[in-house]
């Protein structure tokens, strides 16, 4: 596609349900990036995907949280067993190189009741 | 640690100009970001600095210094559009790894 592109926009659900975010990066981008983002915070860095491996999964704030990514391009971040703190903007951003400028998407904005 | 300091919030006129200033302190130093933010929107890219000096692309222009781990954006003849978050975000030593600052939200009045 032209741009990142992001699914759910919106999730709404339940403490201690399961959620799945996806993000489908630009076409050709091998790196892969997920993000989260509270109000008034910076972003915080979840994981970052080299082609189909994870090289560093060190943000991921607990073992609630996974992500996978598959033939090199659409990417699925997983919560299990939400909690409130789960609540925020999960952003994706992709980039042709590791150095190069990220490209986002536009978020999942997830609440957790 | 690594810390990235800018202003929460900031406000100017419309026709104006305004300066959004960042500084930080991180492990390493290999490049700054300036991103821009629209309320609901994704992150744009603005501009990269990894020299010291003024980077200029239009309207927008960005400054570096690294011996003061300082940096500012500096945007001429406000529009309204400009109504947005500014990030600023530091590539540390690893290839891709950055450090967010929580942005500055910049509020233009007519």
């Amino acid at each position: 596609g032209a741009g990142v592109s992001q699914s759910p926009s919106n999730k709404v659900t339940e403490k201690g349900k399961d959620v799945e975010l996806r993000c489908d990066p630009i076409s050709g981008h091998t790196a892969l990036y997920w993000y989260r983002q509270s109000l008034g915070q910076g972003l915080e860095f979840l994981i970052y995907f080299q082609g189909n491996s994870a090289p560093d999964k060190s943000g991921l704030p607990s073992d609630r949280f996974s992500a996978e990514r598959t033939g090199g391009s659409v990417s699925t971040l997983t919560i299990q067993r939400t909690q409130q703190e789960d609540s925020a903007v999960y952003l994706c951003a992709s980039s042709l190189s590791v150095t190069g400028e990220l490209f986002f998407g536009e978020g999942s904005r997830l609440t957790v009741l | 640690g690594q810390n990235i300091d800018q202003p929460t919030e900031m406000t100017a006129t419309e026709g104006a100009i305004v300066q959004i200033n960042c500084t930080y302190q991180t492990s390493g130093f290999n490049g700054l970001f300036w991103y821009q933010q629209h309320a609901g929107e994704a992150p744009t890219f603005l501009s990269y600095n990894v020299l010291d000096g003024l980077e200029e692309k239009g309207r927008f222009s960005s400054f570096l210094s690294r011996s003061k781990g300082y940096s500012y954006l500096l945007l001429k003849e406000l529009q309204m559009k400009d109504s947005a978050s500014y990030l600023c975000a530091v590539k540390v030593d690893s290839n891709y790894q950055l450090i967010w600052g929580a942005g500055t939200k910049l509020i233009i009045k007519p």
